[in-house]
């Protein structure tokens, strides 16, 4: 099965900062890549599909891109309702995997 | 609304059953690949099973194939999930997830989820 991680696993910044979260494959998955918002207690958010595409009503300060075994997710400036979990899934090959998660705390 | 609703989790014992259930609302269930998504406390997301439209196709995570059963009933709307066999492992808050509508498994739409409690 692919191998998804991501780095680093946490992580704290401020609000207004730029923020890069990292999703490496164990293999390539071109550009069948989603990435995933989740907050305690609730159930995750689709963000970003195919890589880089925003999914509809999700803010601009959000991006994605990459392909094959390399991708990442920018905030590109943080805002208080963006502290959460960060979570990327392959959905090139079945086993569907997700990354491990990338949680963004307050400083 | 367009909305997932899951039912049936519970506490259970090690090696007891369980069955978990979906309703779906407000969009054509019937078009879309569901999956069951879990998630171990404090832990991350694993996905569990999916099928297809019709049900002709599954496919299942390795740490649940053979003891797990995906299925649906298009008349009603409902995804089901049969978990036999279970372990302290399968412990977790278990997800309903639609896909995209592309037949690209990314998930789109999810409900609230149902916790499974295995512990003896």
């Amino acid at each position: 099965a692919i191998q998804m991680t991501q780095s680093p696993s946490s992580f704290s910044a401020s609000t207004g900062d730029r923020v890069t979260i990292t999703c490496r494959a164990s293999q390539g998955v071109r550009s069948n890549l989603a990435w995933y918002q989740q907050k305690p207690g609730k159930a995750p958010k689709l963000l970003i599909y195919a890589a880089s595409t925003l999914q509809s009503g999700v803010p601009s300060r959000f991006s994605g891109s990459g392909s094959g075994t390399d991708f990442t997710l920018t905030i590109s400036y943080l805002q208080s309702e963006d502290f959460a979990t960060y979570y990327c899934q392959q959905y090139y090959i079945y086993p569907l995997v997700f990354g491990g998660g990338t949680k963004v705390e307050i400083k | 609304e367009v909305k997932l609703v899951e039912s049936g989790g519970g506490l259970v014992q090690p090696g007891g059953s369980l069955r978990l259930s979906c309703a779906a609302a407000g969009f054509s269930f019937s078009s879309y690949w569901m999956s069951w998504v879990r998630q171990a406390p404090g832990k991350g997301l694993e996905w569990v099973a999916n099928i297809m439209q019709d049900g002709r196709e599954k496919y299942y995570a390795d740490s649940v194939k053979g003891r797990f059963a995906i299925s649906r009933d298009n008349a009603r709307n409902s995804l089901y999930l049969e978990m036999n066999s279970l372990r302290a492992e399968d412990t977790a808050v278990y997800y309903c997830a639609r896909d995209s509508g592309t037949d690209l498994e990314y998930f789109y739409l999810w409900g609230q989820g149902t916790l499974v409690t295995v512990s003896p």
